[in-house]
């Protein structure tokens, strides 16, 4: 079945670093979606990539799509203490049973 | 509030005990999906529900069942508990078939099974 790796597991930043984590799959991925979960809180959809070397930007979040559309990468510039939480990618078999990779978890310090 | 509203919030029972949780979809989504998450662990995908019908499963114990109702709300049933199985349930729904636009994920249902 899919299976997606994420790296790495934890990133302690200072505030006002940057901050990138990578999802990698063995496959051609469809497409690749983005959530982020606050603690104690639940997952939100970030964003979805579809296109081969997509680049989307919300603000300080920075989202790219291999030309291989094998891995994919979220980096925020300058992190907040906002930011703080565990960022998954998702991965979907012919658009159903969505896998989740094992998330990164951001520790932002101030 | 993501639209997506799961009961009970909170949720204490016995090991060898039956459960149900119960998540009504964001107005308008036909797909429901449910999803485990152990503690400091990732997400793990239990069921997809399209419509009334199931549409896709993932690594779900015998002992889970779930299904959606004609209008639209979805119960997942948990039998004969086990310690192992204390953790948060989302369910998410989607206006597709498909996942292909994100989903909508509930606040979850925090199982603690003693």
């Amino acid at each position: 079945g899919q299976q997606v790796m994420q790296i790495p597991q934890y990133q302690h930043v200072q505030e006002g670093e940057d901050f990138t984590t990578y999802c990698n799959s063995s496959t051609t991925l469809s497409n690749i979606q983005w959530y982020k979960q606050r603690p104690g809180g639940h997952p939100v959809f970030l964003i979805q990539l579809v296109k081969s070397g997509e680049v989307k930007k919300q603000k300080r979040l920075t989202f790219q799509f291999g030309e291989a559309k094998k891995n994919s990468s979220l980096h925020i510039t300058a992190t907040q203490t906002t930011d703080v939480g565990t960022y998954f990618c998702a991965v979907s078999e012919r658009g159903f049973k969505t896998i989740f990779g094992a998330g990164t978890r951001l520790f932002v310090k101030a | 509030d993501s639209g997506v509203t799961q009961t009970p919030k909170h949720l204490i029972t016995a090991t060898g005990q039956r459960v149900t949780l119960r998540c009504s979809p964001r107005s308008g989504d036909l797909s429901v999906y449910w999803y485990q998450q152990s503690l400091d662990q990732g997400l793990q995908f239990l069921i997809q529900y399209y419509n009334g019908e199931e549409r896709a499963k993932g690594n779900i114990l015998e002992r889970f069942s779930a299904q959606q109702f004609p209008d639209l709300h979805s119960e997942l049933n948990l039998s004969s508990l086990e310690l192992g199985d204390s953790a948060l349930y989302f369910c998410a729904s989607s206006v597709a078939n498909r996942g292909d636009y994100g989903y909508t994920f509930g606040s979850g249902t925090r199982l603690t099974v003693v």
